[in-house]
């Protein structure tokens, strides 16, 4: 069975910093890769996915990730956070086979002042 | 519009009764999926179905029971056995091997 860690349980920035949260997955065959983030009182939005192809993913409101095989890491980054930012990211992982499930990590906090 | 629809968002229940959650998609999707997030847990998955009158259990089954009569509609039932049911339930779908799509979930508290 696959599994998910998350570096961070929460992370404090200002505004403008730049943000890398990391995720790492243990699983021996081929994988998807999700970030999730959840704001304040709202239901989880995708942020970006990998299933192939280009290892750097660039997913929305500036976000990206790279899918680094050899690491078994999918690290999210952003060059420069704002405040609307502040929300919970969760990394997931699903094998590459018909309805598999999403694993997910615990989450990452991330909190960031004005 | 279409997606994934929870209800109640606010449930509270009392020691010892079984509660009902309901999740309704309209995204013509053939898996459905629920989860249990917790502080600090992230989200854990409970029950999963891939088709119709069909379902399997997750990593946290026990205490829960589900049905799916319908392709629509995936329901979740929070049992007296189940120790610490109080948590923020997670509905979602899947079309195919995809990203999940998610309600906007349930807050059950027990009383």
């Amino acid at each position: 069975a696959q599994s998910v860690s998350q570096h961070n349980h929460h992370v404090i920035l200002s505004e403008a910093a730049s943000l890398e949260l990391g995720c790492n997955y243990s699983y021996g065959g081929t994988v998807n890769l999700f970030w999730y983030v959840q704001y304040p009182g709202q239901h989880l939005q995708l942020l970006l996915k990998y299933f192939s192809g280009d290892p750097l993913v660039k997913g929305i409101k500036g976000f990206e990730a790279e899918f680094i095989k050899s690491k078994f890491s999918f690290n999210l980054r952003k060059p420069s956070v704002q405040w609307s930012d502040t929300a919970e990211y969760f990394c997931a992982v699903s094998t590459n086979s018909g309805y598999s499930t999403l694993t997910f990590g615990k989450g990452t906090m991330l909190l960031v002042s004005p | 519009d279409g997606g994934i629809t929870q209800s109640p968002k606010y449930l509270f229940r009392k020691e010892g009764q079984n509660v009902t959650l309901s999740c309704e998609q309209n995204l013509n999707h053939d898996a459905m999926y629920w989860y249990r997030q917790d502080p600090g847990q992230g989200l854990r998955l409970i029950y999963y179905s891939q088709i119709v009158n069909d379902f399997q259990k997750g990593d946290i089954a026990e205490g829960y029971s589900v049905s799916r009569e319908k392709k629509e509609s995936f329901p979740l039932t929070v049992t007296s056995a189940q120790k610490n049911p109080t948590a923020f339930y997670l509905c979602a779908s899947n079309p195919g091997n995809t990203e999940a799509f998610f309600g906007q979930g349930t807050r059950l508290t027990v009383v």
